[in-house]
């Protein structure tokens, strides 16, 4: 397996713009996280999907935020319309819930909103 | 609420020297642990994991870790330090299908 592939690895974009980020999580696996790492904050966890289904979202920071998960392979996390305070890395993750077994990184999209 | 405390933010040893890595957690229950490495520009890779059992784990390049209920501690260490290990390392529990993070110690290994 090719592990958890994000797209893109790096975005600049301009104030204002909507941003979205791609991921597609590890064949079989029925979670998937979006977490956001700050030099200030540490990794966050954004948002939680099992089975697709949005479970808790009380990390996404505010409505300007969106996550979807449309089948198993893939999910999208949105910014509209972004800021500089966004900058920021951001992981996707997935996982088996059921079984013993650890949440996989992808590599991170490096989002720098100037 | 779930918290994963590393108390130090950043830390030098000497190529060779010994390591100790120091985590705490606050959680009711007894959480999956697990000891994660991201060096720079990367994702986070798995080093250990604890979920039950023998608690002293041993995991990839060298690392083991040990699992203290009476100290809600799950400290990493390894016996001899490469130059290849300066990274940062994030301390993790899974509670609930949810992985929550401490805020990472980096390390940074001298010649």
């Amino acid at each position: 397996d090719a592990g958890v592939i994000q797209s893109p690895r790096h975005e600049v974009t301009e104030m204002g713009q909507e941003v979205t980020l791609r991921c597609k999580p590890i064949s079989g696996h029925n979670s998937l996280f979006w977490y956001r790492q700050t030099m200030m904050r540490g990794l966050e966890l954004l948002i939680y999907f099992n089975n697709n289904v949005p479970i808790d979202d009380s990390g996404m920071p505010e409505d300007r935020f969106s996550a979807k998960m449309p089948n198993a392979s893939f999910s999208t996390l949105k910014i509209q319309p972004s800021e500089p305070r966004d900058s920021a890395v951001y992981f996707c993750a997935s996982s088996y819930v059921g079984a013993n077994t650890e949440a996989f990184f992808g590599q991170g999209t490096r989002l720098t909103v100037v | 609420a779930q918290s994963v405390t590393q108390p130090d933010i950043h830390i030098t040893v000497s190529e060779g020297a010994s390591l100790e890595l120091r985590c705490n957690y606050s959680y009711g229950a007894t959480p999956y642990l697990f000891w994660y490495v991201q060096s720079p520009g990367q994702g986070l890779q798995l080093l250990l994991k604890y979920f039950s059992g023998d608690t002293l784990v041993q995991g990839i390049k060298g690392f083991e870790a040990e699992f203290k209920r009476s100290q809600s501690s799950f400290n990493l260490r390894k016996p001899s330090v490469h130059w290849s290990d300066a990274a940062e390392y994030f301390c993790a529990v899974g509670v609930a299908g949810k992985f929550y993070f401490g805020s990472g110690t980096k390390l940074n290994v001298k010649p």
